[in-house]
């Protein structure tokens, strides 16, 4: 079955510093979500790719996927307290949609 | 999320125990899934249910079932609860193929 690898499994980035994470899967991807979990709550859509070398951006948070959809980042510039919480990566693994998530990464935003 | 709702929120089982996790959506949605989440492993697949009457399995489905008589509902049933169920367990839905997911809030379970 196909596997979603989130790298780093956390990170601790000072206020205003920027960071990246990644999301690859083994293979091909119909789509890719990103997710964010602040604890003790569900989970916030923040964006989905579907097409390779798709971009999007959503105020200080901007996501790719490669040309192979097999590998997407999530990069947030000049972070801030509240970009704290573990980011998710997800996508169908098949044509009927059904959704497998990576392991998540935890982001921790110190002053 | 308002178009999703979980019950309960908390529960503890003593082990051996069974309980019900109820799902309920109002935004008309297709599909239909239950995850748990463990600190480590993200969220994993335990059932997922495309239409109104069908199931299908996920990653984690032992120990674990379903039942989706209704477009709005899906639960899930633990009929001997175990410590190693101890976990957070998400419903989401979904209108169709490539489009957002919504998760509830989550209930919290603890089997002791």
């Amino acid at each position: 079955s196909q596997e979603l690898e989130q790298s780093p499994q956390s990170l601790i980035v000072q206020e205003g510093k920027n960071l990246t994470i990644n999301c690859t899967s083994s293979k091909t991807l119909y789509g890719l979500y990103w997710y964010k979990q602040k604890y003790g709550e569900g989970l916030i859509f923040l964006m989905m790719l579907q097409k390779g070398g798709e971009e999007k951006s959503h105020e200080k948070i901007t996501a790719k996927l490669d040309e192979k959809k097999q590998q997407s980042s999530l990069h947030i510039t000049a972070s801030q307290p509240s970009h704290a919480g573990i980011y998710l990566c997800g996508g169908p693994t098949d044509s009927w949609g059904k959704l497998q998530f990576g392991a998540g990464t935890q982001v921790v935003v110190t002053p | 999320n308002a178009g999703v709702t979980q019950t309960p929120k908390f529960q503890v089982l003593k082990t051996g125990q069974s309980m019900t996790l109820q799902c309920a959506q109002d935004m008309n949605h297709n599909s239909m899934y239950w995850y748990r989440q463990d600190p480590g492993m993200g969220l994993r697949l335990i059932y997922y249910s495309a239409s109104e009457g069908t199931t299908d399995k996920g990653e984690v489905p032992n120990g674990y079932n379903v039942s989706r008589l209704n477009k709005r509902e899906f639960s899930l049933r633990l009929e001997s609860a175990a410590p190693s169920q101890t976990s957070v367990y998400f419903c989401a839905l979904q209108d169709r193929v490539y489009t957002e997911a919504f998760f509830g809030q989550g209930t919290r379970l603890t089997v002791v």
